[in-house]
């Protein structure tokens, strides 16, 4: 069975400051690995995955994710933050058609 | 990709009550799936509902509680029955979106049903 780690519940940075939030997972096998957003009172919107190829990976809205097989990890990175980016940040891996979430860290994004 | 729509929006129950959430796509997709989002928590799987078959609940849920039904491959309805209030949260599908049949289990999200039972 596979298992994902937030390490961090609650993120607070300065708008234009550079975000770094952490994702680790837990499998025996490959998997897909995504990034969903959910803003105050919406349902999660994806905002990018890893399914093959390039380990780097843009999503929407200016983020990235870099998938490290050797760490398990697939960090969510933004270089420079807006007060409209905070929100619930959740990691997913999926495999055999169930995803699985990690627990989520709020991104709270100060003036 | 695939827009979903749930309705009620949101609801305030009593307990004791039953209460049936809708979910429509705009497209026709083979997996449909149920989850529950408790007050500050993340996302807990319910169900996956496939058009034509029952459907498959995760440890911790049953049928009797969360019956859900899939007439077709754009609808599926979840309920929440005998509600207490343990049972308010966020209750969200999600369809899988498979192109070209790949399947990358990549999940599009309803915008959510907030049930507050009192």
């Amino acid at each position: 069975a596979q298992s994902v780690t937030q390490l961090d519940s609650q993120v607070p940075v300065f708008e234009e400051a550079p975000v770094e939030l952490r994702c680790n997972y837990s499998s025996s096998v490959s998997v897909y690995l995504f990034w969903y957003v959910q803003y105050p009172n919406q349902g999660l919107q994806l905002l990018l995955k890893y399914l093959s190829g390039s380990t780097l990976v843009k999503g929407i809205n200016g983020f990235e994710a870099e998938f490290n097989k050797s760490q398990t990890s697939f960090h969510l990175r933004k270089p420079s933050v807006h007060i409209s980016d905070t929100a619930e940040y959740f990691c997913a891996v999926s495999l055999e058609g169930a995803l699985t979430f990690g627990s989520g860290t709020r991104l709270q994004v100060q003036p | 990709s695939a827009v979903i729509s749930q309705k009620p929006s949101r609801d305030i129950c009593q307990r004791g009550t039953s209460l049936t959430i809708q979910c429509q796509v705009d497209s026709q997709v083979t997996m449909m799936f149920w989850y529950r989002q408790q007050p500050g928590q993340s996302l807990t799987l319910i169900a996956t509902a496939n058009q034509g078959s029952e459907a498959t609940y995760e440890s911790g849920f049953v049928i009797d509680k969360f019956p859900i039904s899939r007439p077709n491959l754009t609808f599926s309805t979840l309920t929440v029955s005998n509600m207490s209030p343990e049972d308010s949260s966020i209750y969200l599908c999600s369809v899988e979106d498979s192109p070209q049949g790949v399947s990358y289990n990549e999940q599009f999200f309803g915008p959510g049903t907030r049930l507050t039972v009192l």
